[in-house]
């Protein structure tokens, strides 16, 4: 079947320092990653996306690689900041009906 | 840009009662699902839809109903509120196009069931 597995939370990091949430995934055929966030009390963003091997997403500073050969999606950001406190969700698309499966989530939270 | 629109925002109701949770987009997209994402377990895919006309369960369909009459709108029935559905409820829609794809989502439902 289909899964994705986060890194558990929560995560707590000071003010610029370096961030990495891991997310492996299975899934049969060739799914698109994606990284959602979700601020307090809003829906979901598309932080980045990835549709095939080796691909990179980037946006706000963050990054994440499409690894086939380790199912990986991991999320990293060089410095982070106190306004990317959220939950951060890694999800898998299968194609042909373009439904999510998700991780867990990981509540990050950035101390100044 | 509306994009996807749910409402209410909030709702509580009493065990044994029906309501309908909208979902509209406005993006002319084929896919719409539905996902209720409760604390530690994320989102879990409730219905979803390929096209208008064209429904299929998801992870977690008992107790929901859905229908797609139109492209543009997917709304989820709860048939008898149990206490079990309290969660917030995201609607999502989709598009895939040269091996290009994403999913936007609305703000939510918060619902309460008592």
């Amino acid at each position: 079947g289909n899964s994705v597995t986060q890194m558990e939370g929560p995560v707590t990091l000071s003010e610029e320092a370096f961030l990495t949430i891991n997310c492996t995934y299975t899934a049969t055929g060739y799914p698109s990653l994606f990284w959602y966030v979700q601020y307090p009390g809003e829906g979901l963003q598309l932080l980045l996306k990835a549709t095939k091997a080796d691909d990179k997403g980037s946006n706000k500073g963050f990054e994440a690689t499409y690894r086939k050969e380790t199912t990986s999606f991991h999320l990293e950001k060089g410095s982070v900041q106190v306004s990317d406190s959220a939950v951060y969700f890694c999800a898998l698309m299968i194609q042909g009906a373009q439904k999510l499966v998700f991780g867990q989530g990981t509540r990050l939270t950035i101390n100044p | 840009n509306a994009g996807v629109t749910q409402t209410p925002k909030f709702q509580v109701l009493k065990t044994g009662q029906s309501m309908t949770l909208q979902c509209a987009q406005d993006m002319n997209h084929e896919y719409m699902s539905w996902y209720r994402q409760d604390p530690g377990m994320g989102l879990r895919l409730i219905h979803y839809s390929v096209g208008a006309g064209i429904t299929d369960q998801g992870e977690v369909p008992n107790g929901y109903n859905v229908s797609r009459s139109t492209t543009e709108d997917f709304p989820l029935r709860l048939l008898s509120a149990a206490p079990s559905q309290t969660s917030v409820y995201f609607c999502a829609s989709s598009y895939y196009s040269n091996l290009n794809t994403e999913a936007f989502f609305g703000q939510g439902t918060r619902l309460t069931v008592v």
